[in-house]
């Protein structure tokens, strides 16, 4: 069974860092991977999104990749704003119906 | 805008009580999903639809169900038989694909459902 984790819970750095989220799982057979950032009673805005046979996606200070074989995946965000203040999510997809997600990691940017 | 409309933003109910919940879609999506949202926990599924007329059971549908009449439309209704149905409910919807392509999942802005 697909397990998704996210580590840390929480992070807290000061502005102008650049910082590095961790998304791991289990089950090396998924055909994408998805990040998402969800604001405090808000859904989920999606950031970037990695098909199996890709490596990395990039947008803007964002970059994700992707390796399979480790079951692994980071978020990299550059530069980091307090606007970047939120809960992100990953979440792998094993098909259109089996979606898992993680439990996220919750940022705050110091100013 | 294209985008994922839910309705209502926060909702209370009274045990033993029905409600219903919208989602709509104007994106031409195929596929629309219902997600639950607790603090602290992942997202898990409550249902899925992949076409018009058509749905499947996700992880915890005990206490739920839905109906997909219209392609844009994926509403939910969270019964009296749901034990614990105060949460966060987010609807979404996906490109439906075949093989070894998934489409971005795309989610509303979620509702917030209290039982008083």
């Amino acid at each position: 069974k697909q397990e998704v984790t996210q580590i840390p819970a929480a992070l807290s750095v000061p502005e102008g860092e650049n910082l590095v989220l961790n998304c791991s799982f289990t089950d090396s057979a998924i055909y994408n991977l998805q990040w998402f950032r969800q604001d405090p009673g808000k859904g989920l805005t999606s950031l970037l999104l990695i098909q199996s046979s890709q490596r990395e996606q990039t947008s803007g200070r964002l970059n994700a990749s992707l390796d399979k074989s480790s079951g692994r995946s980071t978020l990299y965000i550059a530069a980091s704003q307090p606007g970047d203040s939120a809960t992100y999510l990953c979440a792998v997809s094993e098909g259109a119906s089996k979606i898992i997600f993680g439990s996220g990691t919750r940022l705050s940017i110091r100013p | 805008d294209g985008g994922i409309t839910q309705s209502p933003k926060y909702l209370f109910r009274k045990e033993g009580q029905n409600v219903t919940l919208s989602c709509e879609q104007n994106l031409n999506h195929d596929a629309m999903y219902w997600y639950r949202q607790d603090p602290g926990q992942g997202l898990r599924l409550i249902y899925y639809s992949q076409i018009v007329n058509d749905f499947q059971k996700g992880d915890i549908a005990e206490g739920y169900s839905v109906s997909r009449e219209k392609k844009e439309s994926f509403p939910l209704t969270v019964t009296s038989a749901q034990k614990n149905p105060t949460a966060f409910y987010l609807c979404a919807s996906s490109i439906w694909a075949s093989g070894s392509y998934t489409g971005e999942l795309f989610f509303g802005e979620g509702s917030r459902l209290t039982v008083l």
